[in-house]
């Protein structure tokens, strides 16, 4: 399994909602990524999971919250999204957190209605 | 600091013509450099990387230090290469890459 799979694709959800994003990659990888990403815009880096420990948070607001709860597979809480956090949402895995290029999910596309 | 610059936002040529696709950084070590590729509504995939001097699809990227450039090229563009292309850069003092803002290649029939 050489792939990083993202659930649910597609995700509309009210503002006062709870809902989670999921990622899942059996490659062995013990590095893991969310990063977020606009239309016809580089992707921006959320936050990075090294050895499932949180190793970086860019300054993220605290209503996406990560958790790893294994080498294998990492959530993404959302809680009282805004309507400008709409965007595509990728995971990513390599190896370690090192320089030999990422695996990318499909992504999960979020519209906060 | 790292930094990435891709000056071009969209690229347009004809099938069968020559494409380069430009990318420059910014870095004081010794960088690693990658290109992305991002079809439409499909993920995005790792085209090459610097360090492995390999060849796809038909594309490839020399990093050129002196001028701190890492551009893309491919002879003979193809429809099926229309696609977002983003340059990307790892330092070894942090491995978390730093992404171009993206070029738009449109490749016409």
């Amino acid at each position: 399994d050489t792939e990083v799979t993202q659930t649910p694709k597609h995700l509309v959800m009210g503002m006062t909602n709870k809902k989670s994003l999921k990622c899942e990659q059996h490659m062995g990888h013990r590095a893991m990524y969310w990063y977020k990403q606009k239309a016809k815009k580089p992707p921006e880096l959320m936050f990075v999971y090294s050895y499932e420990k949180l190793s970086i948070n860019e300054s993220v607001p605290s209503r996406f919250s990560p958790e790893c709860p294994n080498s294998s597979l990492l959530n993404l809480h959302l809680h009282a999204l805004q309507p400008e956090d709409s965007a595509l949402y990728l995971c990513a895995s390599s190896q370690e957190m090192n320089s030999y290029g990422y695996t990318f999910g499909s992504g999960t596309r979020l519209t906060v209605v | 600091a790292q930094r990435v610059t891709q000056p071009e936002k969209l690229l347009s040529v004809f099938k069968g013509a020559p494409v380069e696709l430009k990318c420059n950084y910014s870095y004081s070590g010794s960088p690693e450099l990658f290109w992305y590729v991002q079809y439409s509504r499909q993920r995005l995939q790792l085209l090459l990387r610097h360090i492995s001097r390999e060849s796809i699809k038909g594309f490839t990227a020399d990093l050129n230090k002196g001028e701190t450039s890492f551009h893309l090229k491919k002879p003979f563009a193809q429809e099926e290469d229309s696609a977002m292309y983003y340059c990307a850069l790892s330092g070894r003092g942090s491995y978390i890459p730093t992404f171009g803002r993206g070029t738009s290649l449109i490749v016409h029939p």
